[in-house]
């Protein structure tokens, strides 16, 4: 596998159900991200991991929980999920080089295909 | 954060180049200039940046403006494979802190036609 990768890429599931979807870099990134794509809505960022520490939470309700194990994995737990909850859900990663980082280096992100959930 | 506008949508004829405008005016002095696509079913793509100097690559090129307020990617001969949704993003340039954030707009939905 090269890339990002997300599984499953298509979820169906209830308004009670725990689910949770799960992301992995084959790139020796340090950085991993959430967002968010709603029908006709632009890609909203979710949540930052940087060396497996969340930097960032974008006001992002409790019933989505992230958890990052280590650098090349990154989950995303459901539970209690609403309809208007439905949306493809993007990882993406880069090599953030926040370390003694060159002023003025910039991060391309790679994004995984999505896993498109819907929301019962 | 300094916002973009793009047009909504544009249209192009296969193997003919596509000029994609974005207007940042009120990009700061440190700001990078990003642009990603987005293909039908798939995730976000890079495709180039720059900060001053216009940009090449395998993909495109980015052409900026002398006073930075607006910029246009170049596809110098477009394909079917190219139709997709284009976003200009602006990023601070830093070593650390928010120069990792993508504010995604609504882009521009590119149609290229046989």
């Amino acid at each position: 596998e090269t890339g990002v990768t997300q599984t499953p890429r298509h979820l169906v599931m209830g308004m009670t159900n725990k689910k949770s979807l799960k992301c992995e870099q084959h790139l020796g990134h340090n950085a991993m991200y959430w967002y968010k794509q709603s029908a006709k809505k632009p890609l909203e960022l979710m949540f930052v991991y940087n060396f497996k520490e969340q930097t960032e939470n974008n006001s992002v309700p409790s019933r989505f929980s992230p958890e990052c194990p280590n650098s090349s994995h990154l989950f995303l737990h459901l539970h209690t999920l609403q309809p208007e909850d439905s949306a493809l859900y993007l990882c993406a990663s880069s090599q953030d080089r926040t370390s003694g980082g060159a002023l003025g280096s910039y991060n391309e992100q790679f994004f995984g295909p999505g896993t498109r959930l819907t929301v019962l | 954060d300094a916002k973009t506008t793009q047009p909504n949508s544009m249209e192009s004829n296969e193997e003919e180049p596509v000029h994609l405008p974005c207007n940042h005016s009120t990009i700061s002095g440190t700001d990078y200039i990003h642009w990603y696509r987005q293909l039908p079913s798939q995730g976000p793509e890079y495709v180039i940046h720059g900060l001053t100097s216009n940009v090449n690559n395998r993909m495109a090129s980015l052409a900026i403006a002398e006073d930075r307020k607006s910029s246009t990617l170049i596809l110098h001969r477009a394909t079917l494979r190219d139709a997709a949704v284009y976003y200009c993003i602006l990023t601070p340039r830093g070593s650390g802190g928010s120069n990792y954030k993508l504010t995604f707009g609504k882009g521009t939905l590119l149609t290229v036609n046989p």
